[in-house]
């Protein structure tokens, strides 16, 4: 079945810091891949997205690209913000035939803290 | 444009008691509809989804249940609340194709006494 793997967290950084959050996947057929942020006590919001290989997502700052070679879609963002710490999500959803109906497969998430 | 209701957005009950929790999508029709469980801020398990009216689908079996009376409406209830049925309860759609994003809900922060 289909499967999410995050970079293990917390991630704690420094304000204007490099940020990356590893995602990798497995998953049949051609799946689209999400980034979702939930910031304390909300929903989750996507942030970006990607439906086929090599695609890039970006907004806000943030950029993913979908690798098929390495089954990856890693976040990134060049300088981070403390108004950037939140729980992300990497999360597929099946392309493939079956009766997936549009389900998301998530990742456990990954805690980022950012400090002035 | 798209938006989706979840209500209430906290709620405090004691246990045997009954729930019932109310999500509704406007500005789409025929969505898929979902009910997620999130414990500790992380970790979403999915509950139940549905396709279309009156179609229901379980993914873990346990004390709640899932309707889905009108195109955009997808209700959780239970008729006795357990102390594990404490979480933070999240409602999302999206629509019918798959390979698309889900939309969530602000979520009901539910507490059980």
């Amino acid at each position: 079945g289909n499967s999410v793997t995050q970079m293990e967290g917390p991630v704690t950084l420094s304000e204007e810091a490099f940020l990356t959050i590893n995602c990798t996947y497995t998953a049949t057929g051609y799946p689209s891949l999400f980034w979702y942020v939930q910031y304390p006590g909300e929903g989750l919001q996507l942030l970006l997205k990607a439906t086929k290989a090599d695609d890039k997502g970006s907004n806000k700052g943030f950029e993913a690209t979908y690798r098929k070679e390495t089954t990856s879609f890693h976040l990134e963002k060049g300088s981070v913000q403390v108004s950037d710490s939140a729980v992300y999500f990497c999360a597929l959803s099946g392309n493939a035939g079956g009766t997936s109906y549009g389900k998301l497969t998530f990742g456990q998430g990954t805690i980022l803290t950012v400090h002035p | 444009s798209q938006t989706i209701h979840q209500w209430p957005a906290t709620l405090v009950q004691p246990v045997g008691s009954p729930l019932s929790l109310e999500c509704t999508v406007e500005g789409t029709s025929n969505p898929n509809l979902y009910w997620y469980r999130q414990a500790a801020g992380r970790g979403l398990q999915l509950l139940f989804y549905s396709v279309g009216i009156g179609q229901i689908s379980s993914e873990v079996p346990q004390n709640l249940s899932a309707s889905r009376p009108q195109d955009r409406q997808f209700i959780l209830s239970s008729k006795k609340l357990l102390l594990s049925d404490s979480g933070f309860y999240l409602c999302a759609w999206s629509g019918p194709d798959r390979g698309q994003p889900q939309h969530f809900g602000d979520g009901t922060r539910l507490s059980i006494l």
